[in-house]
């Protein structure tokens, strides 16, 4: 059983252009989570997801960031018109039953 | 009041040593509770999940205070490569969102 993967794991966007993260959650596992860390700073929530659901966005911010979790394929964090402040860890996690969480190697995107 | 709360560290110990982290949690609804372990620049991996009768995994010891909403982790006999970030995490609602705190950072030295 293959572990979460997250691709790509390193990303570099200039300013203003559009940054799509991927996270395939481990088989049998619909509930997915989105973390943000930034350099020498703790994980913060971003958005908690199951198929086809936005079940919390409360980390979301409200412009230019957004998340889905298809019936198909792997759960899309996308973020448009990235500066520099978005450049970060971001990792994915996937649970079975919404308790333990196991985490994906992240994504570390660089805005230039 | 953030919705987790650890002291961020350092803590430095030497080989051997018993350390104790404790995390404070503001919602009393909370429901589950773990301990991560994140290395330098590497995903957080699950150490141990915490129960009420509190729980125990070789070297390492876990407690839930319900009461004072505040779980522990008790590492005995301290070695190198324990040296991390500790993530006190904490899972509330029907939704059961887990919130991380920003961890706890220990540095193991000879």
């Amino acid at each position: 059983n293959a572990g979460v993967m997250q691709n790509p794991r390193h990303l570099v966007r200039r300013r203003g252009q559009e940054a799509r993260l991927r996270c395939s959650p481990m088989k049998g596992h619909s509930h997915v989570y989105w973390y943000r860390q930034l350099p020498e700073e703790g994980l913060k929530f971003m958005v908690y997801l199951q198929k086809e659901n936005i079940i919390d966005e409360s980390g979301m911010p409200k412009e230019r960031f957004s998340a889905e979790f298809p019936k198909e394929g792997p759960s899309i964090l996308r973020i448009q018109q990235v500066v520099r402040g978005d450049s970060a860890a971001y990792f994915c996690a996937s649970s079975p039953s919404a308790f333990e969480a196991f985490f994906g190697q992240g994504t570390r995107l660089t805005v230039v | 009041r953030k919705e987790v709360e650890q002291d961020p560290g350092p803590f430095n110990v030497p080989e051997g040593a018993t350390v104790a982290f404790n995390c404070t949690y503001s919602n009393s609804a909370s429901q589950s509770f773990f301990w991560y372990r994140q290395d330098c620049r590497k995903e957080p991996k699950l150490l141990m999940s915490v129960y009420s009768s509190g729980n125990e995994d070789g070297r390492f010891t876990a407690q839930l205070n319900r009461a004072s909403q505040y779980i522990s982790l008790l590492i005995r006999d301290s070695k190198l490569s324990d040296s991390a970030t500790y993530l006190c995490v904490v899972g509330t609602g029907t939704a059961s969102k887990l919130t991380f705190g920003t961890g706890t950072r220990l540095q193991v030295t000879l």
